[in-house]
């Protein structure tokens, strides 16, 4: 079975700082793997994946990760945080015989000005 | 724009009175799928529809229904709600389950609330 675990449920940051989100993915099949975006009362938006091309990603909003098979991670980072990154994120896998997403349960990011 | 909507944003009923949350697509997807979260946690896969086939969660309460009418529409019926059932309830799409890597698209999800 597959499964994610996002180390941290709340990380704070100063503005400008760099953003560090970790998510470690199990899996017993190369995965496929998401970060997904909740702002306060609204549905999640996808800022990248990963589907076995390049290991590192970019996504939208200046974010990427990169996948490192050895340590079963997919970390999301941001050079520089903007205010407007204050949210909720949220890691998710799945795999090739496409069974349902599997989120982790979350990393609230706060900004500080 | 494509898009998912769900219908209402928020809505409130009451202690056993069921009640129905709607959710349409513009997208034209295959897929579509119903989420619980609570708060502060991940999101919690209650079912899916693959065309006109339902998929239901092994763990998902009996009181918790599903229907598809056309491709646009899909609605969750929750039977007899409970406190326990007061959530945000997303709902999702995608375009094919067997593509690689499908996004899955979610609306803005409806927020329940059980007096």
């Amino acid at each position: 079975a597959q499964s994610v675990t996002q180390l941290g449920s709340h990380v704070s940051v100063s503005e400008g700082a760099l953003v560090l989100l970790r998510c470690n993915y199990s899996s017993s099949v190369p995965p496929y793997l998401f970060w997904y975006v909740q702002y306060p009362n609204q549905g999640l938006q996808l800022l990248l994946k990963y589907t076995s091309a390049a290991t590192l990603v970019k996504g939208i909003n200046g974010f990427e990760a990169e996948f490192k098979k050895s340590e079963t991670s997919f970390h999301l980072t941001k050079p520089s945080a903007h205010m407007s990154d204050a949210a909720e994120y949220f890691c998710a896998v799945s795999d090739p015989r496409n069974t349902p997403l599997v989120f982790g349960k979350g990393t609230r990011l706060s900004v500080i000005a | 724009d494509a898009m998912v909507i769900q219908n209402p944003r928020y809505q409130v009923t009451q202690f056993g009175k069921p009640v129905t949350l709607s959710c349409s697509q513009t997208l034209n997807h295959n897929v579509m799928y119903w989420y619980q979260q609570k708060s502060s946690q991940a999101p919690k896969l209650l079912f899916h529809y693959y065309d006109k086939d339902f998929n239901n969660e092994a763990d998902t309460p009996d009181n918790f229904q599903s229907r598809r009418p056309n491709t646009s529409f899909c609605f969750l019926d929750i039977r007899s709600p409970g406190l326990g059932d007061a959530a945000m309830y997303l709902c999702a799409t995608s375009r094919d389950p067997r593509a690689r890597g499908e996004t899955q698209y979610f609306g803005p999800g409806t927020r329940l609330l059980v007096l």
